[in-house]
């Protein structure tokens, strides 16, 4: 069965730090990662997504993510955290062998608050 | 305008009352789900369609019930609603790709069952 692993209930980072979202996964096959973000009052929105390639993918805000298949993870990362950033995220995964429902798991998410 | 758009946004209601939560999406995707926010939970999968002829229970079914209309409406119903329904309640869609494509949501519906 598909799981996601969010450790990390809420990450504290301050602004100009750089920042980590961790993320684990668990499939059958091979998975397909994304992460969305969740601001106030707002349904989530697309930031990145790993189908295949290059273990590092890079998505919208500045957002980075690095796919780790031995660990099974995919944490997501920023350089620069803005107080714009905070937010609450959410990893997924998708298996591609089980595609016949396109279902896709979301961890509990994660809350970041970047302190000025 | 929103291309994923929901309504009511919130709603209050009894025990035992019947509640129809609506989606309507203008991005012409053939995939439609429904979803619930729970603090701590993440999102689970209430039911999900695929063309209009096409239905599936995700992994919370129970008590709930869908409709598909059309190509771009996806409604969701509480036949006799329960205070452990109280959540908030989001609509996605998704381009019928391989399974790579991500989704697209709605602002939410807030509900509480009183």
């Amino acid at each position: 069965a598909q799981s996601v692993a969010q450790p990390e209930d809420q990450v504290n980072v301050a602004e100009g730090n750089p920042l980590t979202v961790k993320c684990t996964y668990s499939v059958s096959g091979n998975p397909y990662l994304f992460w969305y973000v969740q601001y106030p009052n707002r349904g989530l929105q697309f930031l990145l997504k790993y189908i295949t390639g290059d273990n590092l993918v890079k998505g919208s805000y500045g957002f980075e993510a690095e796919f780790n298949k031995s660990q099974t993870s995919f944490h997501l990362k920023k350089p620069s955290a803005l107080v714009s950033d905070s937010a609450l995220y959410f990893c997924a995964v998708r298996d591609v062998q089980n595609t016949g429902g396109f279902k896709t798991i979301f961890g509990a998410g994660t809350r970041l608050f970047v302190k000025a | 305008d929103a291309d994923v758009t929901q309504t009511p946004r919130n709603r209050i209601t009894k025990t035992g009352k019947r509640i129809m939560l609506e989606c309507s999406q203008t991005k012409g995707h053939d995939r439609m789900y429904w979803y619930r926010q729970d603090p701590g939970l993440g999102l689970r999968l209430i039911y999900y369609s695929f063309d209009v002829k096409d239905i599936n229970k995700g992994e919370i079914s129970d008590g709930y019930s869908v409709s598909r209309q059309a190509q771009a409406k996806f409604s969701l119903s509480l036949e006799s609603a329960i205070p452990n329904q109280t959540a908030l309640y989001f609509c996605a869609t998704a381009s019928p790709g391989q399974g790579a494509d991500e989704q697209f949501f709605g602002p939410g519906t807030r509900l509480t069952v009183l």
